[in-house]
C-alpha cells in the first residue's frame, strides 16, 4: 500500500520567515495530494490540495509543490503568523472503486513565534 | 451549520466495556470513514462507506463494527474496550474526488 514520509517531524520559526514541510510517497498511482492543518482539539481541515496534473499551486501565503517524478510533494508558507501554529499532514491517495482514502503522513508541528 | 458532527466528545471508559460513536454528515456525500489517531498523532484509517456499503476495512480487531444506516451516518462500535484503544477516533466525509471534511474527533479514555 501507500507509504507517505513527511520531514520535519517538529519546526520552529520566526514570524515572518517561511516554512517548508517535504513529504514522499511509494505509490506512483497516487494522482491527489491534500495538505491538513490541525489545530489543538479539532479535526484536521483541508488547506490546499494538488492534483498529480499539477506542478504547483498557490493561494495566498500558502503554496505546494509537485514532483511526480521524484514522488515528492512540499508545502511551502510564506510570511508566517503565530496562527499558522499547527500539526500539518499530508496525504496521498488514488481514485479507485475505493473512493479517495487518504493515506498521511505523520505531521509536522509548526511553532511560529 | 455543522458539517460532520461527532458525539461524544469525550469517553471514559473501562476496560471491558462496550461503547458507541456517533457520526453524522449533512453535506450530502456518499462516502464516509473512520480514522483513529494515536498520542503521536498519526492518522490512520479504518473503516470506509460508500452508501452504507463497506468498501475500505483496514487491519482493525473485529472488536470495532461500524454500522451505517443512511448515507448520512457512519457509527462506531467498540465491544471488549482495551488500553490501547484509547486514541482520537475522527469520522469524516467525501463525496467522488473532493476532499475530506472531517469532524472534530472524540477522544476515547479507556482506564
Amino acid at each position: 500500500g501507500e507509504n507517505v514520509e513527511q520531514h520535519p517531524s517538529t519546526l520552529s520559526v520566526q514570524e515572518g520567515d517561511s516554512a517548508v514541510i517535504k513529504c514522499t510517497y511509494s505509490d506512483s498511482a497516487s494522482n491527489y495530494f491534500p495538505w491538513y492543518k490541525q489545530e489543538l482539539g479539532k479535526g484536521p481541515q483541508l488547506i490546499i490540495d494538488i492534483r498529480s496534473n499539477v506542478g504547483e499551486k498557490k493561494d495566498q501565503r500558502i503554496a505546494v509543490t509537485l514532483n511526480k517524478t521524484a514522488k515528492h510533494f512540499s508545502l511551502h508558507i510564506t510570511e508566517t503568523q503565530p496562527e499558522d501554529s499547527a500539526v500539518y499532514f499530508c496525504a496521498a491517495s488514488s481514485s479507485s472503486n475505493s473512493g479517495y482514502a487518504l493515506n498521511f503522513g505523520k505531521g509536522t508541528s509548526l511553532l511560529v513565534t | 451549520d455543522t458539517a460532520v458532527s461527532q458525539t461524544p466528545k469525550y469517553l471514559v471508559t473501562q476496560m471491558g466495556n462496550d461503547k458507541s460513536i456517533k457520526c453524522e454528515q449533512n453535506l450530502g456525500h456518499d462516502t464516509m470513514y473512520w480514522y483513529k489517531q494515536d498520542s503521536k498523532k498519526f492518522l490512520k484509517i479504518m473503516f470506509s462507506y460508500n452508501n452504507k456499503e463497506l468498501i475500505i476495512n483496514e487491519t482493525v480487531p473485529n472488536r470495532f463494527s461500524p454500522k451505517s444506516p443512511d448515507k448520512a451516518h457512519l457509527n462506531l462500535h467498540i465491544n471488549s474496550l482495551e488500553l490501547g484503544d484509547s486514541a482520537v477516533y475522527f469520522c469524516a466525509s467525501s463525496q467522488d474526488e473532493s476532499p475530506l471534511h472531517f469532524g472534530n474527533g472524540t477522544r476515547l479514555t479507556v482506564t
